[in-house]
């Protein structure tokens, strides 16, 4: 089975703290995406990364950056946590279509929920 | 840019009653299609997908959705809910030229089965 871990299932953190959210995949896709969901507002999409080192813009990357260092882990990284990121944040990866014969869905991590205060 | 309209944000239904959660896309080119399921506290599962065929796709836990090309439609339905359905839906969508395979997704349709 694809499995896509979360490092935290619930973080709370200080306003203004550096946070980090870590995700891992076993499977070897080579895309990974950070999402961000809100009620009322569905997933959005924060950052993605198709290889190692290479990442890619979302819909709402303002105040995240990410770090793809091994094919396996994606990072999300809050520079300076505000009260607006508390939020739920879903990790998912997937194969590339540019690379393989099939197609699949994205698979996702269980997700961390970040309360900042 | 692609966006998804799930037209309801919730569906209250009956035990063992038949259900439609609505999906409507923006592009009119080709598409990749899919349904998540969310259960309180965990991630998304997928139900099914749509990658190219037969127009009616059938999923797990007795799922099925319609892929309407000409309305830019994909409508999950199933027959006779339990309780147990009682999730939140995703629909999503990808384009199947942008060569990432980024899904786009609703804003999601709570699915409440009463007794």
């Amino acid at each position: 089975d694809v499995k896509v871990t979360q490092s935290s299932r619930y973080l709370v953190k200080r306003t203004g703290e550096k946070v980090f959210l870590e995700c891992v995949q076993d499977m070897d896709h080579e895309n990974m995406f950070w999402y961000r969901q809100d009620p009322g507002l569905g997933l959005r999409l924060i950052y993605f990364s198709y290889d190692v080192k290479m990442k890619e813009k979302g819909d709402i990357p303002e105040g995240y950056s990410v770090s793809r260092e091994k094919k396996e882990r994606f990072s999300l990284i809050l520079e300076s946590a505000s009260t607006n990121q508390t939020s739920m944040y879903l990790c998912a990866s997937s194969f590339d279509p540019r690379f393989r014969a099939q197609i699949t869905e994205a698979f996702f991590g269980q997700g961390t929920r970040l309360t900042v205060v | 840019a692609q966006s998804v309209t799930q037209l309801d944000s919730q569906v209250p239904v009956f035990e063992e009653a038949p259900v439609e959660l609505r999906c409507n896309y923006s592009s009119s080119v080709s598409v990749y299609l899919f349904w998540y399921v969310q259960y309180p506290n965990q991630g998304l599962q997928l139900l099914l997908k749509y990658l190219s065929g037969s127009t009616l796709v059938k999923g797990i836990n007795g799922f099925e959705a319609e892929f309407n090309k000409s309305q830019t439609s994909f409508h999950l339905r199933k027959p006779s809910v339990h309780i147990s359905d009682t999730a939140e839906y995703f629909c999503a969508v990808s384009d199947r030229d942008s060569g990432y395979s980024t899904l786009t997704f609703g804003k999601g349709t709570m699915l409440l089965v009463s007794p």
